[in-house]
């Protein structure tokens, strides 16, 4: 069974800076697909990456971009130029490769506050 | 295009009483998940869902709990003699290839 660990349960970060969410995950798969959503207050979840394993380039949307350490087993999230409108709880997911077992593996969360 | 659709978003029920929530999947998605998160908490897997088949249902309680998702209609999570531990948000998310979309989710309170 996969496991994902987010050590951070909280982080805080002013406007304007960077700030980089840790998460690694166990697996004895070779191709899967990694995620980090994000679930503002209004609890709605949030896509905010995705990474599949067999491509070796870190995936970047606008201001988030990854760190995809495959053999460390490693998938951190960063965040540049952080807005107010960040501040949520991200969570960094797991998806096996194609077959019965389809459902996310999520890890525990990243409490994450920008501050003015 | 109309997300992934959840009702009702909140749901008060009586310990002992039942529970119904309902998911409608974006068009096009034929796979449902339904996940449970508990106050500071993860989310986790409860069961996927085709049309009309269970796929899988190893993360969903023994007693109490069921799932359908007919050829016509909503996927449905029925929750029956609700207990104050059932209190959590439900979260349905649909999927296509590989990515999937959740809907906003049912916070349950049990009281």
């Amino acid at each position: 069974a996969q496991t994902v660990t987010q050590s951070q349960p909280e982080m805080s970060v002013q406007e304007a800076e960077t700030v980089t969410l840790s998460c690694t995950y166990d697996t004895s798969e070779s191709n899967y697909y990694l995620f980090w959503y994000k679930q503002p207050p209004s609890r709605q979840m949030i896509l905010v990456i995705r990474q599949e394993a067999y491509k070796q380039q870190n995936a970047t949307e606008n201001r988030f971009s990854v760190n995809f350490q495959k053999a460390a087993k490693s998938f951190s999230l960063k965040i540049s130029d952080s807005q107010l409108g960040d501040t949520a709880m991200y969570f960094c997911a797991f998806l096996p490769p194609s077959g019965s077992a389809r459902q996310l593996t999520f890890g525990s969360g990243t409490q994450l506050t920008v501050l003015p | 295009n109309a997300g992934v659709m959840q009702n009702p978003r909140h749901l008060v029920r009586r310990r002992g009483q039942e529970a119904r929530l309902r998911c409608s999947p974006m068009k096009g998605h034929s796979h449902v998940y339904w996940y449970r998160q508990l106050p500071e908490e993860g989310l986790k897997f409860m069961v996927y869902l085709q049309k009309e088949n269970i796929i899988d249902e190893s993360g969903m309680p023994k007693e109490r709990f069921s799932a359908e998702f007919p050829k016509e209609g909503p996927s449905i999570l029925r929750i029956q003699q609700v207990v104050r531990g059932d209190s959590a948000a439900y979260f349905c998310a649909s999927s296509r290839y590989n990515e999937q979309f959740f809907g906003p989710g049912t916070r349950l309170t049990v009281l």
